[in-house]
């Protein structure tokens, strides 16, 4: 079965830092990946995915990830944190072995920003 | 196209009463999932259609809770009997065929159960 694991359930950085946030997953089949990020009392919008062709995504607001295969993560890093930014972030794994697209997630992190 | 929609936004209801969500997904999108989200945790899928056939039920669903998507068009969510657990985020999803493809969701009904 395929799930996805978040470490650390609350990252806090200052404006202006890295962000790094992350992700690794577990999959009997190579994997299509998605970053979403959530705002309070919202639905989920997408930051980007991964679906196998270039291991290093570039998504919306400055967000990328990498994807390595061989330490099964795909963390997700911003060269330098907004106010904005603060958000929930899930990384989610499609579930393929089924063929139904659903999604399967993790159980997030909750980014702060200090001024 | 405005995207997903979902109504209500919100709903408080008595322990055992019955209630319904609908969503409206984005015109083009053959899929239409649904997920439940407590505070804290990733979203928890629960059913999808393609157009107008359920071809997935999480097996955590209870037969309280039933799903139709008549003409493969909105979706309506029903929970009878509610309890306390029930109380969550219920979300909407949707999306055109492929394990690939991106998933547009709405913004969620909050449900609380009293």
């Amino acid at each position: 079965a395929q799930s996805v694991t978040q470490l650390g359930s609350h990252v806090s950085v200052s404006e202006g830092a890295l962000v790094l946030l992350r992700c690794n997953y577990s999959s009997s089949v190579p994997p299509y990946l998605f970053w979403y990020v959530q705002y309070p009392n919202q639905g989920l919008q997408l930051l980007l995915k991964y679906t196998s062709a270039a291991t290093l995504v570039k998504g919306i607001n400055g967000f990328e990830a990498e994807f390595k295969k061989s330490e099964t993560s795909f963390h997700l890093t911003k060269p330098s944190a907004h106010m904005s930014d603060a958000a929930e972030y899930f990384c989610a794994v499609s579930d393929l072995q089924n063929q139904g697209g659903k999604l399967i997630f993790g159980q997030g992190t909750e980014l702060s920003v200090k001024p | 196209d405005t995207g997903v929609s979902q109504d209500p936004r919100h709903k408080i209801t008595k322990r055992g009463q019955n209630v319904t969500f609908r969503c409206d997904p984005i015109s083009e999108h053959n899929r239409l999932y649904w997920y439940r989200q407590t505070l804290g945790q990733g979203p928890e899928f629960l059913t999808y259609f393609q157009n107008e056939a359920q071809l997935e039920k999480s097996r955590l669903l209870s037969d309280r809770f039933s799903a139709e998507r008549p003409k493969g068009s909105f979706s309506t969510l029903e929970i009878q009997r509610t309890e306390q657990g029930d109380s969550a985020m219920y979300l909407c999803a949707s999306s055109l065929a492929g394990g690939d493809t991106e998933a547009f969701f709405g913004q969620g009904t909050r449900l609380t159960v009293v």
